[in-house]
């Protein structure tokens, strides 16, 4: 009953350092998306995808890039890492948005020196 | 995304019972009210969905009136453990992506 697995649980990069997040689940999910949380604050939407070979960009996608070849897999991309990018990165699934039910990955801790 | 306000902040105590409530003035027909759970450095939970008059499971209970222009998360006889960020969200029927607001952040006192 692995749901929603994201890796790694904790990463420290150097300013202009790229680095990939990667977020897989098992559980057949169309809808995938990226949410990142600074300290104190809300979710806020990095990208999103409603199935394999389809993404488009949330509330905060500048600095990211995503792809989806898979159904099960959403990784997200770190072009250029910046201090501003120091945050935690949390991945969901779910049936579809409209559904309003999202299962979440247990969350990437990244530091940006 | 029909928009939603919920308070800030709340405090309680240890077996009181807790009333979180958000507005969303502007939600259409077909539109469900959800509810989610966030305890420190964990991924939020989905808790409680609903669409009219009163919803209960084992983590809550959700009222609506019948306008919907707001609901109400109940959390019975609260223990610390219900410390934790509840987010209320109204996403449309057609929706294309889930976006969170800041969310209300619940203290339990002993």
């Amino acid at each position: 009953n692995a749901g929603v697995t994201q890796t790694p649980k904790f990463q420290v990069l150097k300013t202009g350092q790229s680095m990939t997040l990667q977020c897989a689940q098992d559980m057949n999910h169309e809808y995938m998306s990226w949410y990142r949380q600074d300290p104190g604050m809300g979710l806020r939407l990095i990208h999103y995808s409603v199935g394999a070979g389809i993404t488009d960009q949330g509330e905060v996608p500048n600095g990211y890039n995503v792809s989806r070849s898979t159904t099960e897999d959403f990784p997200l991309r770190l072009l250029s890492a910046a201090p501003s990018q120091t945050s935690v990165y949390f991945c969901a699934s779910g049936r579809g948005p409209d559904t309003g039910e999202l299962f979440f990955g247990e969350g990437s801790r990244l530091t940006v020196l | 995304l029909a928009k939603t306000t919920q308070p800030i902040s709340m405090d309680s105590y240890e077996g009181q019972e807790v009333n979180i409530t958000c507005s969303h003035n502007n939600i259409a027909t077909n539109d469900y009210i959800t509810w989610y759970q966030q305890f420190p450095s964990q991924g939020p939970r989905f808790i409680i969905q609903g669409y009219k008059t009163k919803v209960t499971n084992e983590v809550a209970s959700l009222f609506i009136p019948a306008d919907r222009k707001s609901s109400t998360l109940s959390l019975p006889r609260v223990s610390l453990s219900d410390t934790a960020v509840y987010y209320c969200l109204v996403p449309y029927s057609s929706a294309s992506k889930i976006i969170f607001g800041s969310g209300t952040r619940l203290s339990i006192r002993p």
